[in-house]
């Protein structure tokens, strides 16, 4: 099961983009990388899933290089209410479901006024 | 289009006692995953169900069961609860066998308190 490692925490301020790495060294040939955000109290959100290069949507961008060893979640101009936590799940969730992705720490991101 | 929906929302349990919690997967989706998720913790796999049978299991007791139903949603049980049970429950939804979009959506969770 691919493992994940990204920063526990990181600050910003309104309006900047915010760029949050996460590694993935042994990922597998059939898992993707998704990236979900998390508030107090709820329940995981589903921000943007990619396999290889550059994948973008109304909210954020997602970058894989050519090894997949890597991915980074661009979120443009940030604002107050980004303040969350951001998990970088790696796995085969298109064809199981989830039950082989493996949800770490995440990173927080404080976004400041 | 109606997303994944789970019930209570709070509820505080003592020690011993039993516990269900109730999921509705998002509408079009088969399989339902249940995940633990401790204060300050990221979510931890509980089980899966697919087709009304547990397909997977993570690292949980016995204590934990589940059931899900011909309208695939599906029910989590805990019984004999420890302090420790305290978290907050969160059942996520899905296609299984996947394709292209294919990911998994969470509910808001339901908050357990043991004392």
């Amino acid at each position: 099961l691919a493992k994940t490692t990204q920063p526990i925490s990181m600050d910003s301020y309104e309006g900047q983009e915010v760029n949050i790495t996460c590694s993935h060294n042994n990922i597998a040939t059939n898992d993707y990388i998704t990236w979900y955000q998390q508030f107090p109290s709820q329940g995981p959100r589903f921000i943007i899933q990619g396999y290889k290069t550059k994948v973008t949507n109304e909210v954020a961008s997602l970058f894989i290089p050519a090894d997949r060893k890597s991915s980074t979640l661009s979120l443009p101009r940030v604002s107050l209410s980004d303040t969350a936590v951001y998990y970088c799940l790696v796995g085969d969730i298109r064809n199981t479901g989830g039950f082989k992705t493996i949800f770490g720490a995440g990173t927080r991101l404080f976004v400041k006024a | 289009d109606a997303g994944v929906t789970q019930s209570p929302t709070h509820l505080i349990k003592t020690r011993g006692q039993q516990v269900t919690l109730r999921c509705s997967p998002k509408s079009g989706h088969d399989t339902v995953s249940w995940y633990q998720q401790a204060l300050g913790q990221g979510p931890q796999f509980i089980f899966q169900y697919y087709e009304e049978e547990e397909r997977q299991r993570g690292n949980f007791p016995d204590r934990f069961s589940g059931h899900q139903f011909p309208n695939y949603s599906s029910e989590l049980n805990v019984n004999a609860l420890l302090l420790g049970d305290s978290a907050l429950y969160l059942c996520a939804s899905s296609l299984v066998p996947g394709g292209s979009g294919n990911t998994i959506y969470f509910g808001e969770g339901s908050w357990l308190t043991v004392v």
